[in-house]
């Protein structure tokens, strides 16, 4: 399978605990993106990388996250001292960006559950 | 306002029926339209991109209205594999540099 994998693909933690995620995207693709999403919700964009470089995160991304694609392939999203708020799906995609419209390939999702 | 918002639903249709999903967006900036289709507990996943003069996939026709901020999907002859969550997503520039999702509206196809 040459898709985007997530890993884990789900994750129950207590409130307080560290968690990380990983992503990895299809090969080649020069961008990856972080997304959470809640129940009845659309995905909520949280942050991006084109190649290595983390080109723009939301103003939902507190301090408390942080994301990291140091080679410029696989990417990881950390959520330190988890709070229950922070249960939801996270979503990765991936796209091959040339300089126009591209379509983002979305992975699996990492549901957290935060008790 | 929130900056994408799309009708509420759920739609309950039966098999063959046409369906009208209507999205509109807040920021007159935005370059970028797409629907992506999103089944129960699976990721998004791109359906159709939205062009001005708007564009047609076999039973589905995407149109968009610039002037009114207003984008909107058809389907035709809704098939019960139809069944699904709608997102309309905008971007600002060309490109991802800043995608907002709709919150999504519910189809449900009934034999």
């Amino acid at each position: 399978d040459t898709g985007v994998s997530q890993d884990p693909r789900h994750k129950i933690t207590k409130r307080g605990q560290n968690v990380t995620f990983r992503c990895d995207p299809i090969s080649e693709h020069n961008r990856l993106y972080w997304y959470r999403q809640t129940l009845g919700q659309g995905p909520e964009f949280l942050t991006y990388f084109q190649n290595e470089a983390q080109l723009e995160k939301s103003r939902l991304l507190s301090d408390r996250f942080s994301a990291e694609r140091p080679k410029g392939s696989f990417s990881t999203l950390e959520i330190q001292r988890t709070e229950q708020g922070d249960s939801a799906m996270y979503l990765c995609a991936s796209s091959s960006y040339a300089g126009g419209p591209e379509t983002q390939y979305f992975g699996p999702g990492t549901r957290l559950l935060v008790l | 306002r929130k900056e994408v918002e799309q009708d509420p639903g759920p739609f309950n249709v039966p098999e063959g029926a046409t369906v009208a999903f209507n999205c509109t967006y807040s920021n007159s900036a935005s370059q970028s339209f797409f629907w992506y289709r999103q089944d129960c507990r699976k990721e998004p996943k791109l359906l159709m991109s939205v062009y001005s003069s708007g564009n047609e996939d076999g039973r589905f026709t995407a149109q968009l209205n610039r002037a009114s901020q207003y984008i909107s999907l058809l389907i035709r002859d809704s098939k019960l594999s139809d069944s699904a969550t709608y997102l309309c997503v905008v971007a600002l520039k060309s490109s991802y540099d800043k995608v907002i999702f709709g919150p999504g509206t519910s189809l449900s196809v009934i034999p």
